[in-house]
């Protein structure tokens, strides 16, 4: 199982760029690399994923180098409710995906 | 759709006592699992399920049995509650393992 490595906490201010590095320089062939959002007293949020290059959809960017033992999940013009828990996450795409291992994740905190 | 719903949100329980923790979906997802999430830190995989019948030991399975005898629903058992299982659990469902839709967990304390 690829282990991944992620700072433990980081502050923003509103209107910021955050990017957010996880290494996983264990991945395997198979692996996807899946971020995940938490806040407070809820379960985990879908944010993003992805295999290779470059991912965007409405709420961040995924960015994968070649090699894949990092990625960096790109949130643009953070706000406070963007104050959260995020997870990377990395797993195979068949049905071992689901032995992946969280983590202790990374503690955004976005102020005025 | 409701979606992962769980119950119940909160239990309190005494060393020694059984009880079920319930997850449904009705998303008509194969994929099902139970994680457990110690105050401060990541979530760690108990049990999962790729299908109806089908179930798979997690990261810290010790304590805890599941059943999956249909799609919806996706039981969690605990066989004699200790002060270790102290914890917020959170059922989560797919349709691949690529994403996954998590419940808004249960709250167990125990005594």
């Amino acid at each position: 199982l690829a282990k991944t490595t992620q700072p433990i906490s980081m502050d923003s201010y509103e209107g910021q760029e955050v990017n957010i590095t996880c290494s996983h320089n264990n991945i395997a062939t198979n692996d996807y690399i899946t971020w995940y959002q938490q806040f407070p007293s809820q379960g985990p949020r879908f944010i993003i994923q992805g295999y290779k290059t470059k991912v965007t959809n409405e709420v961040a960017s995924l960015f994968i180098p070649a090699d894949r033992k990092s990625s960096t999940l790109s949130l643009p013009r953070v706000s406070l409710s963007d104050t959260a828990v995020y997870y990377c996450l990395v797993g195979d795409i068949n049905t071992g995906g689901f032995k992946t291992i969280f983590g202790a994740g990374t503690r955004l905190f976005v102020k005025a | 759709n409701a979606g992962v719903t769980q119950t119940p949100k909160f239990q309190v329980l005494k060393t020694g006592q059984s009880m079920t923790l319930q997850c449904a979906q009705d998303m008509n997802h194969e994929y099902m699992s139970w994680y457990r999430q110690d105050p401060g830190m990541g979530l760690r995989l108990i049990h999962y399920s790729v299908g109806a019948g089908i179930t798979d030991q997690g990261e810290v399975p010790n304590g805890y049995n599941v059943s999956r005898s249909t799609t919806e629903d996706f039981p969690l058992r605990l066989l004699s509650a200790a002060p270790s299982q102290t914890s917020v659990y959170f059922c989560a469902s797919s349709d691949t393992p690529r994403k996954q839709y998590f419940g808004p967990g249960t709250r167990l304390t125990v005594t």
